[in-house]
């Protein structure tokens, strides 16, 4: 079962702009991660941000949580093609050992 | 530092054969995880190691998929016989302390076995 759900599914914008994706979660979380998945090629680590954190930069990405409406959006700015991809948050929910990651989003970006 | 290590990339078997891929993880990662994820789809957990004991296979259809992680490090997932509803892409993961999902996970390139 997946807890995290992404919104938009699908999302293409324009080198240049921003582009922001949300995640919503059910169950209370020791953590929230998000990564990144190129064509064809493995999943890669981007950011993870705490339950007791509220917002997380890393270079163009900026991560926010809100544990009361149980979401996390990731902002990524001045978008380039290379950034196209799906990208996935990943959820460690409070009770359990385990990361469930949502369904993604598809980002692309075009030059 | 090499990454995660996953072999075979690709693989395509006929239903009712059997099929096996095989891990490498990063040196010192303690935890190992196969996940599987269908298209369209995130990954979902099979399976997560911690050195040689499985912690958690809840997601593992038992009756054909079986894993072993020997010595703690390599890892083997097979599935016997395989059915058409196995095709998927098989991704293996490592991270240094996998307790609680509290760090990061490092992903191989996965295996993308097709069921004919």
């Amino acid at each position: 079962s997946q807890q995290g759900e992404e919104d938009p599914q699908a999302l293409s914008i324009q080198e240049g702009e921003n582009a922001t994706m949300n995640c919503s979660y059910k169950t209370s979380i020791n953590n929230l991660q998000w990564y990144r998945q190129n064509s064809g090629r493995g999943l890669v680590h981007l950011i993870l941000i705490r339950s007791n954190e509220r917002e997380k930069h890393s270079g163009r990405l900026r991560v926010t949580l809100d544990t009361s409406k149980k979401s996390s959006s990731l902002l990524i700015t001045a978008s380039r093609a290379a950034d196209t991809a799906s990208y996935y948050c990943a959820t460690s929910p409070k009770y359990g050992n385990k990361l469930v990651f949502g369904a993604g989003t598809i980002l692309r970006v075009k030059s | 530092e090499a990454g995660v290590v996953q072999s075979p990339r690709y693989k395509i078997i006929e239903k009712k054969q059997p099929v096996a891929f095989w891990c490498n993880p990063i040196s010192g990662h303690n935890t190992l995880y196969w996940y599987r994820q269908n298209l369209g789809q995130g990954p979902e957990l099979l399976i997560r190691y911690e050195n040689e004991e499985a912690v958690d296979d809840s997601q593992l259809p038992k009756d054909r998929f079986s894993a072993e992680r020997l010595k703690g490090v390599d890892s083997t997932l097979k599935i016997q016989p395989a059915e058409l509803g196995d095709s998927a892409v098989y991704l293996c993961a490592s991270s240094l302390d996998g307790r609680m999902g509290r760090d990061e996970q490092f992903f191989g390139p996965g295996t993308r076995l097709t069921v004919l």
